[in-house]
């Protein structure tokens, strides 16, 4: 069945460093790609999503493409902030309508 | 402000005790979705509803049951809560799932 692995955490930085987050997926056909982030102690909101391949989601500085060749979506931000300290997921639309996501990876961003 | 309410926050229920958690969204999604998030094992599904009048398994079903109210509401009801349902809930909906899902804010249920 259609999966997505990311990269485990946690993955701690010092303010204005680069972020790479690395996700892959597996799936039949062009599934619909997502970043999601979680601030502590709330839900899960859409940072970012691409639909097809060669498309780059962006959002917040942080961007993300599809790349159908390695079958990956890795998230990117030039600058990290202490404020975009969070837990991020990679997450997939499968046929059967239904999303699903990575584990996680814990973001740090130390001042 | 326009989204998807869980009700409650918190709950502590001990062991063997049943309860109903709540969620309605009000941007007339179709699709509506319950996961639990446990550390280490990111969210998985439990239940989902395509359409008003339609429930299907997810990944983890077992202990849990669901009901489609109406098109805005989507209930999980825990029949005999066990420690291993210790966990957080998170209701989502969606208009169609390649749009993405919005996420209501959780519910932290703690089985003694």
């Amino acid at each position: 069945g259609d999966s997505v692995t990311q990269m485990e955490g946690p993955v701690t930085l010092s303010e204005e460093a680069f972020l790479t987050i690395n996700c892959t997926y597996t799936a039949t056909g062009y599934p619909s790609l997502f970043w999601y982030v979680q601030y502590p102690g709330e839900g899960l909101q859409l940072l970012l999503k691409a639909t097809k391949a060669d498309d780059k989601g962006s959002n917040k500085g942080f961007e993300a493409t599809y790349r159908k060749e390695t079958t990956s979506f890795h998230l990117e931000k030039g600058s990290v902030q202490v404020s975009d300290s969070a837990v991020y997921f990679c997450a997939l639309w499968d046929r059967d309508d239904k999303i699903i996501f990575g584990k996680g990876t814990r973001l740090h961003i130390l001042p | 402000n326009a989204g998807v309410t869980q009700t409650p926050k918190f709950q502590v229920l001990k062991t063997g005790q049943s309860m109903t958690l709540q969620c309605a969204q009000d941007m007339n999604h179709n699709s509506m979705y319950w996961y639990r998030q446990d550390p280490g094992m990111g969210l998985r599904l439990i239940y989902y509803s395509a359409s008003e009048g339609t429930t299907d398994k997810g990944e983890v079903p077992n202990g849990y049951n669901v009901s489609r109210l109406n098109k805005r509401e989507f209930s999980l009801r825990l029949e005999s809560a066990a420690p291993s349902q210790t966990s957080v809930y998170f209701c989502a909906s969606s208009r169609q799932g390649s749009y993405g899902y919005t996420f209501g804010s959780g519910t932290r249920l703690t089985v003694v």
